[in-house]
């Protein structure tokens, strides 16, 4: 059975950081682009970022690039949302999701979410 | 970007009804096109893939059509399970999602 399990949220002043990580299991993340996607209370999702099965790309939505990096560890079978610079309105439950075999950014399988809350 | 909008934001229907949520596209993205069904407190779920693709389990009374800039998802007889809000996404270029469309018991 596919899962993804994300953690590592929680409530963290502004301007501070934190790492998300989902971990897989009954597959191999290693063929796959994984994503993170988020939602705001009582807001629609936002696609955030993805990375490629061999590390060599990856790619952010505008309101996160330069203070989100995304990143994998096949061998762990397990991503990574680093979070900087955190604002109010990055306020959010996070998930993890996984792209089609073929490539294609839509989502077969989501993880449960972790909520992060930016507030001082 | 590639901007996508929903049409209703909010649909009021009884169960048995026919309905019909749109998705148009800020430019052509093919039939890059993916509908997704969300409870509360819930991951989405995808329902739709391709524009018009059924994902494996998911009920036959869904079914997604179009492509370009114009796409719909219909609902031949909603059952009481169906009442959520509905995303639709596109994957052309990047990723991106509607504002969602709040699907509730008249």
């Amino acid at each position: 059975e596919v899962q993804l399990v994300e953690s590592g949220g929680g409530l963290v002043q502004p301007g501070g950081s934190l790492r998300l990580s989902c971990a897989a299991s009954g597959f191999t993340i290693g063929s796959y682009w994984m994503h993170w996607v988020r939602q705001a209370p009582g807001k629609g999702l936002v696609w955030l970022s993805r990375i490629n099965s061999d590390v060599t790309r990856t790619n952010y939505t505008d309101s996160v690039k330069g203070r989100f990096t995304i990143s994998r560890d096949n061998a762990k079978n397990t991503v990574y949302l680093q979070m900087n610079s955190l604002r109010a309105e990055d306020t959010a439950v996070y998930y993890c999701v996984r792209a089609a075999l073929d490539g294609g950014s839509y989502f077969g399988y989501w993880g449960q979410g972790t909520l992060v809350t930016v507030s001082s | 970007d590639i901007q996508m909008t929903q049409s209703p934001s909010t649909l009021s229907a009884s169960v048995g009804d026919r309905v019909t949520i749109t998705c148009r596209a800020s430019q052509s993205i093919g039939s890059w096109l993916a509908w997704y069904q969300q409870k509360p407190g819930k991951a989405p779920n995808l329902l739709i893939y391709k524009a018009s693709s059924l994902e494996t389990g998911v009920p036959s009374r869904f079914s997604g059509s179009g492509s370009g800039t114009e796409f719909a998802l219909t609902i031949s007889s909603l059952q009481p399970d169906d009442f959520a809000t509905y995303y639709c996404q596109q994957y052309d270029y990047g990723a991106t999602f509607g504002q969602g469309t709040k699907l509730e018991m008249k």
